[in-house]
């Protein structure tokens, strides 16, 4: 099956600077990468996803990188605020179906 | 449109017992898809229902089952409550489509005493 490993496991960066997570997958036939953001007692919100015939996905602060021949994707967080500190998940599925294989998480923090 | 709702948000149990959980999906959307969550294993898919059939499956043990009734709401049950499985259980809707965005609820959180 597939399997989805993600590093950093923890983030530290100062206000205003990028993050930058990323993710690898094992399946070929995986084609959509969401990423989840998950706030104590706010559950998990999709951010950004990417689907695997496209390598770059941007929104505002936020983009998605897809290299599909190395089979990684990374999050790319530009201008990070303390609003940003969550933990990030990312994940991968096959078209055919809905199941998702997540990520272990980032536990990112942004420091004042 | 109402988010994905589950109840109860905190529950209880001890050991030996059998548990159920429910799971509203977003007005529309006929697919609810169920994760467990531990520090240890992080977010594992349990099952998928879409039209009151269930269409995928992780690999957990029989002990954990759902179903889904005809206004899309999912219910999952564990019967046999171990310690391991204490965790968030998350269920997420989406539309029809498969391999679109999923919508996640808030989780509700078992602890197995």
């Amino acid at each position: 099956g597939e399997n989805v490993e993600q590093h950093p496991s923890t983030l530290s960066v100062q206000e205003g600077d990028s993050a930058v997570i990323k993710c690898t997958y094992s399946d070929s036939a995986s084609n959509y990468f969401p990423w989840y953001k998950q706030e104590l007692g706010k559950g998990s919100q999709l951010i950004i996803d990417i689907r695997s015939n496209v390598g770059e996905k941007k929104d505002q602060r936020i983009a998605v990188t897809l290299n599909k021949t190395a089979k990684h994707f990374s999050l790319h967080i530009t201008e990070t605020q303390p609003e940003d500190s969550a933990v990030y998940f990312c994940a991968a599925s096959r078209g055919g179906g809905n199941k998702l294989t997540f990520g272990t998480g980032t536990q990112l923090k942004v420091e004042l | 449109k109402a988010g994905v709702t589950q109840t109860p948000r905190y529950l209880i149990k001890t050991r030996g017992q059998q548990v159920t959980l429910s799971c509203s999906p977003i007005s529309g959307h006929r697919s609810v898809s169920w994760y467990q969550q531990t520090p240890g294993q992080g977010l594992q898919f349990l099952f998928e229902y879409f039209s009151e059939t269930q269409r995928n499956k992780g690999n957990f043990p029989g002990r954990f089952s759902g179903r889904q009734f005809s206004n899309s709401r999912s219910e999952m049950n564990v019967s046999t409550l171990e310690l391991g499985d204490s965790a968030l259980y998350l269920c997420a809707s989406q539309t029809s489509g498969r391999g679109n965005e999923q919508f996640f609820g808030p989780g509700t959180r078992l602890t197995v005493l």
